[in-house]
């Protein structure tokens, strides 16, 4: 079965400051991973996916940037937070031979 | 483009009422099409599929068929329980190397 693990799974920022949110996923080989955003009473956002170790596709221009250091890993990251950037993040994953995708449980980030 | 589009929340019914949330979708190709249920404070889970025309997934008391001449996906579910609040997002997605695409979600409340 796969598992996606993310952390931390609340976090708080004051504005200007780093971030890095860790997911890494068990049980799949190559995995297409993802990464969305969850705005308060908004939908999901598709922030970043990736298909293999040091390929990212960008879905949106804004000032976090992503990262696939080894086949399971994958962390987004910002270099200064802005208030925009409050939300609940989700990581995710497909198997290479499947369609549907597979959750992580989620960070809550609050920027203030 | 590829677009999913669900009714507007927030939906309240009472408990064992019936429920249809409504989700049609605009696709270049032919979609593979989903149900997710998101529980407070959680990451996604998947509800149902359907891959092919007149498909009919279900799962847990829900269901939805694929209809390819009204490119719809409904959701129904007979008698609706209080532990089925939550939000629901429809989804679509072409192929194995291409992001899901998320219709924007619709909150449902269930009262006792």
């Amino acid at each position: 079965s796969q598992t996606i693990h993310q952390w931390p799974a609340t976090l708080v920022q004051p504005v200007g400051s780093p971030l890095s949110l860790e997911c890494t996923v068990e049980g799949t080989s190559n995995p297409n991973l993802y990464w969305y955003r969850q705005a308060a009473g908004r939908g999901l956002q598709l922030l970043f996916y990736s298909v293999g170790i040091g390929q990212i596709s960008s879905e949106v221009p804004q000032n976090l940037s992503a990262s696939r250091p080894q086949d399971r890993q994958f962390i987004l990251s910002s270099k200064k937070l802005l208030l925009s950037d409050s939300g609940f993040y989700l990581c995710a994953q497909t198997r290479p031979t499947g369609l549907e995708a597979f959750f992580g449980q989620g960070t809550r980030l609050t920027v203030v | 483009g590829n677009s999913v589009t669900q009714m507007e929340g927030p939906v309240t019914l009472s408990e064992e009422a019936f429920l249809t949330i409504n989700c049609t979708y605009t696709a270049t190709g032919y979609p593979s099409l989903f149900w997710y249920v998101q529980y407070p404070g959680e990451g996604l889970q998947l509800l149902l599929k359907a891959t092919k025309a007149d498909d009919k997934g279900s799962n847990k008391g829900f269901e939805a068929t694929y209809r390819k001449e009204t490119t719809s996906f409904h959701l129904e579910k007979g008698s609706v329980q209080v532990s089925d609040s939550a939000v629901y997002f429809c989804a679509l997605v072409l192929s194995g190397n291409t992001p899901l695409v998320f219709g924007k979600g619709t909150r449902l409340s269930v009262i006792a």
